[in-house]
């Protein structure tokens, strides 16, 4: 299995709802990685998982929660969130540190109303 | 600012000749650099990688070239074919146990049958 599976593909949420955004590899990949990108930008770092532990969090706001179960899941708890919010959210996952390259999944679209 | 740039947003190339994309990056840190795919609605998918130890890297009609002196890669795309069309990302990592890849803001390849 060489994929990084996000579910749902699509979620339209309003602002007082809230969501999860779910991301599975079973690569044995280590670090796990959600990312946001808007149209025609780059893909934006959120959070960075290592070893299960949070490592890194790009100034996020409070309304983006992210968990890691175990090693090969990670979740994205959404609430409170701002139409501005609207984006492709993607995860990924690499070996140690980013000199193997990452894997992405495919990503969720994200709107919100 | 941008560390890493990508200066032509869009690119249109005739089927089987080359297609050149550039990049420019700022942060003499950086030591490895990739180039991610993406089409619309998927995920980025990694394409190919370099080394800054290295100035060229070839994988099948794919070739990327590092000038370090100039801090400027790119990437060839020989012979081009239609289903290269997508938006090519670089990316830059300054490698320890920094996870976090640098984005620039893509470029657009069109290739005309």
């Amino acid at each position: 299995d060489t994929e990084v599976t996000q579910t749902p593909k699509h979620l339209v949420m309003g602002m007082t709802n809230k969501k999860s955004l779910k991301c599975e590899q079973h690569m044995g990949h280590r670090a796990m990685y959600w990312y946001k990108q808007k149209a025609k930008k780059p893909p934006e770092l959120m959070f960075v998982y290592s070893y299960e532990k949070l490592s890194i969090n790009e100034s996020v706001p409070s309304r983006f929660s992210p968990e890691c179960p175990n090693s090969s899941l990670l979740n994205l708890h959404l609430h409170a969130l701002q139409p501005e919010d609207s984006a492709l959210y993607l995860c990924a996952s690499s070996q140690e540190g980013t000199n193997y390259g990452y894997t992405f999944g495919s990503g969720t679209r994200l709107t919100v109303v | 600012d941008q560390q890493v740039k990508q200066n032509s947003p869009s690119l249109s190339v005739q089927e089987g000749r080359i297609s050149i994309l550039n990049c420019d990056y700022t942060n003499s840190m950086f030591d490895y650099f990739l180039w991610y795919k993406k089409y619309p609605a998927e995920g980025p998918t990694f394409l190919i990688s370099i080394s800054s130890i290295k100035d060229k890297n070839e994988d099948g009609r794919f070739t990327v070239f590092l000038n370090k002196s100039a801090k400027h890669l790119s990437l060839h795309i020989v012979p081009s074919q239609p289903g290269d069309s997508a938006v090519y990302f670089c990316a830059a990592d300054s490698g320890g146990s920094n996870y976090k890849l640098t984005f620039g803001k893509g470029t657009l390849l069109t290739v005309n049958p």
